[in-house]
């Protein structure tokens, strides 16, 4: 185990649905970051907050929107998701404040949009 | 219609031989390599990391060699295992932040 934990593991959700995905870090990081992992593309980066400030959004449709309600959960909040949206969704957290370091990942959440 | 996925570059190696997975990466600011190893079903896991002022880093079982020269990052797995299988990564940071850009993986399957 990473110290990062995710839920549900798996979501199947239609178009029209709203669900949340959960990130937990037991780490004592104060960094967290939401990539997505499609079977077209690479690992990509989506947001990153830092002491529950988002400092990075990678240009993600605002049918994503993330929330840091504190430096230890991360949530992603998804509506009116499209097919092309299904995907492996990986979180991760890191120190933050030391440049670029290693981060940790959770299991991922397996999406499905119907 | 059937959804076409991305190509995975794949090794296949005896078990006990050594493993090199190659990767190339783009851009000449990057000063910091982390190589990753995902198995099925879970999230990518550090394995090694090198700084750009280093050319060779050493790990348990694992080398990992920078060659900035032409942009080349290795990672070598020394008398590969079983539990070896899995896709590698490498990840590049470009100098700036924590925003690391991946490459699409190596998928490394263990021979008997």
């Amino acid at each position: 185990e990473t110290g990062v934990t995710q839920t549900p593991r798996h979501l199947v959700m239609g178009m029209t649905n709203k669900k949340s995905l959960k990130c937990e870090q037991h780490l004592g990081h104060n960094a967290m970051y939401w990539y997505k992992q499609s079977a077209k593309k690479p690992l990509e980066l989506m947001f990153v907050y830092n002491f529950k400030e988002q400092t990075e959004n990678n240009s993600v449709p605002s049918r994503f929107s993330p929330e840091c309600p504190n430096s230890s959960h991360l949530f992603l909040h998804l509506h009116t998701l499209q097919p092309e949206d299904s995907a492996l969704y990986l979180c991760a957290s890191s120190p933050s404040g030391q440049g670029a370091v290693e981060q940790y990942f959770g299991p991922g959440t397996r999406l499905t949009v119907t | 219609g059937e959804s076409v996925g991305l190509h995975l570059p794949t090794l296949s190696v005896q078990e006990g031989d050594n493993s090199i997975i190659n990767c190339a990466y783009s851009n000449s600011a990057s000063d910091y390599f982390i190589w990753y190893k995902q198995e099925s079903g879970k999230g990518p896991q550090f394995i090694i990391d090198i700084r750009s002022n280093m050319d060779k880093r050493q790990g348990q079982r694992v080398t990992v060699l920078l060659n900035k020269t032409v942009k080349h990052l290795s990672l070598q797995i020394a008398a590969t295992q079983p539990g070896d299988s899995a896709v590698y990564f490498c990840a590049e940071n470009r100098g700036y932040g924590q925003n690391f850009v991946f490459g699409p993986g190596t998928r490394l399957s263990v021979l008997p």
